[in-house]
């Protein structure tokens, strides 16, 4: 079945420290993208890939990091940089031609700091 | 301005009703736009996409878009309690290289049975 895998489901953190969340897909998606989600609101771009070894920042990458090695994989990690990184943390793929551009979503990471 | 707006609700409709969802959006160069729904804690699931004016209809999911006035809808015909979800609009804007995806905050929709 293709598809995007996410782990873990659910993580903690203590405070300063780094953790990397795992995104993988199958579905031969050039483009990839990740976002936050906290209650109550819509999705934030943190950053996105559209080849390997090329990302940018989105909207809120500050204290984030991700990197692009190989098609299929699209690590994040928050860094202790990230002041409140307690969220829902939702990776995507797409392939983006001409207007069209849906988005699949794997099935998240809850990440709470201690 | 948001770039993408959305009442937030909850819109509470009986069951069987139809329900409206609305979305505006700021940038008149957007091109497409996509409806998805959200189940509580779970991911985001594609339901509609429209890229030209007038309607699209899917089952009971009917898109709507009119981009002179820069509003897409979602109508959903004979609602049913499993369509008690939060509904995400989706603009994109940009061609070729990078095209911006901006999300709404949602509309949490509850179909009272």
């Amino acid at each position: 079945d293709g598809g995007i895998t996410q782990s873990p489901k659910y993580l903690f953190r203590k405070e300063g420290q780094n953790v990397t969340l795992s995104c993988e897909q199958n579905l031969n998606h050039d483009a990839m993208y990740w976002y936050r989600q906290d209650p109550g609101q819509g999705l934030r771009l943190i950053y996105y890939s559209q080849i390997v070894n090329d990302f940018q920042k989105g909207d809120i990458a500050e204290g984030y990091s991700v990197s692009r090695e190989k098609k299929e994989s699209f690590p994040l990690t928050v860094t202790s940089a990230q002041k409140n990184p307690t969220a829902f943390y939702l990776c995507a793929s797409s392939i983006p031609a001409g207007g069209y551009n849906e988005q699949f979503f794997g099935p998240g990471t809850r990440l709470t700091v201690l | 301005q948001k770039e993408v707006e959305q009442n937030s609700g909850p819109l509470s409709v009986p069951e069987g009703a139809i329900a409206s969802l609305n979305c505006t959006y700021s940038d008149r160069g957007s091109q497409s736009f996509f409806w998805y729904r959200q189940y509580s804690g779970k991911s985001p699931e594609l339901i509609m996409f429209i890229y030209s004016n007038g309607d699209k209809e899917d089952g009971r999911f009917t898109a709507q878009l009119n981009k002179a006035s820069q509003y897409v809808s979602l109508l959903i015909r004979d609602s049913q309690p499993s369509d008690s979800a939060t509904y995400l609009c989706a603009v994109i804007t940009g061609s070729g290289g990078y095209q911006k995806v901006t999300f709404g905050t949602g509309t949490k929709l509850q179909v009272i049975p």
